[in-house]
């Protein structure tokens, strides 16, 4: 199994700031990474895929890269809607999902 | 746009079979390019990939899982549906459909999800 580790779990942060995430894989899993954003009581929303491909109508301050077992998640400049929980997703051995990395108001 | 709405039992008794499925609009799921999968989230936790199955019929399970699970697929009626046997209160979580290109993939669109609860 390939396990995926999230760092950091929480996050605070305020409007404005700038802000990343971090995913890493217990081995390699090259570009096969997918980010995700759930907002409370929602499905998840995807974000990213294959590590820094931004899925269409995802605003641009989303950004992602990363190869091989790290990867990060940046927020270029956090607005209301930002606030959420983070999941990243490898699909290069069937599909996990790291533990999530809620990003909330300071 | 493609819409996809999960319906099923809410309330499953211990040792019994869970049953869920998942309605597609906006689009076929006989299309090759597609892969269905169900994933699930526990109250307050993360997400866990149960399976996925192709038009085709062919379906691959999570090994954690494989033993109690079943995925079934109805062209006829554009659904999939999920078969958990002898769940647990583990088994207690929110359950979404999804879709997937090709495998392996991500997921980029997503059922509301069902909250299915394990209790006698």
């Amino acid at each position: 199994d390939i396990q995926m580790t999230q760092s950091p779990s929480t996050l605070s942060a305020s409007v404005g700031d700038r802000v990343t995430i971090t995913c890493r894989a217990s081995q390699s899993i090259s570009s096969w990474l997918a980010w995700y954003q759930q907002q409370p009581g929602k499905a998840p929303k995807l974000l990213i895929y294959k590590a820094s491909i931004l899925e269409g109508g995802v605003p641009s301050r989303f950004s992602g890269s990363g190869s091989g077992t790290e990867f990060t998640l940046t927020i270029s400049s956090l607005q209301p809607d930002d606030f959420a929980t983070y999941y990243c997703q490898q699909y290069k051995s069937y599909y996990t999902f790291g533990q999530g990395t809620k990003l909330d108001i300071k | 746009q493609l819409q996809l709405q999960e319906s099923g039992s809410g309330l499953v008794r211990p040792s019994q079979t869970l049953s869920l499925t998942c309605a597609v609009s906006g689009g076929s799921i006989s299309s090759g390019a597609y892969s269905w999968s169900w994933i699930r989230q526990p109250p307050g936790k993360g997400l866990e990939w149960i399976g996925y199955i192709y038009h085709t019929g062919s379906t691959y399970y999570n090994p954690s899982l494989e033993s109690r699970v079943t995925i079934s697929i109805d062209r006829s009626k554009n659904q999939f549906s999920l078969k958990l046997s002898s769940v647990t209160a583990a088994d207690t979580a929110m359950y979404y459909c999804a879709r997937g290109a090709t495998a392996p993939t991500h997921f980029d669109y997503w059922g509301q999800g069902t909250v299915v609860t394990v209790s006698s």
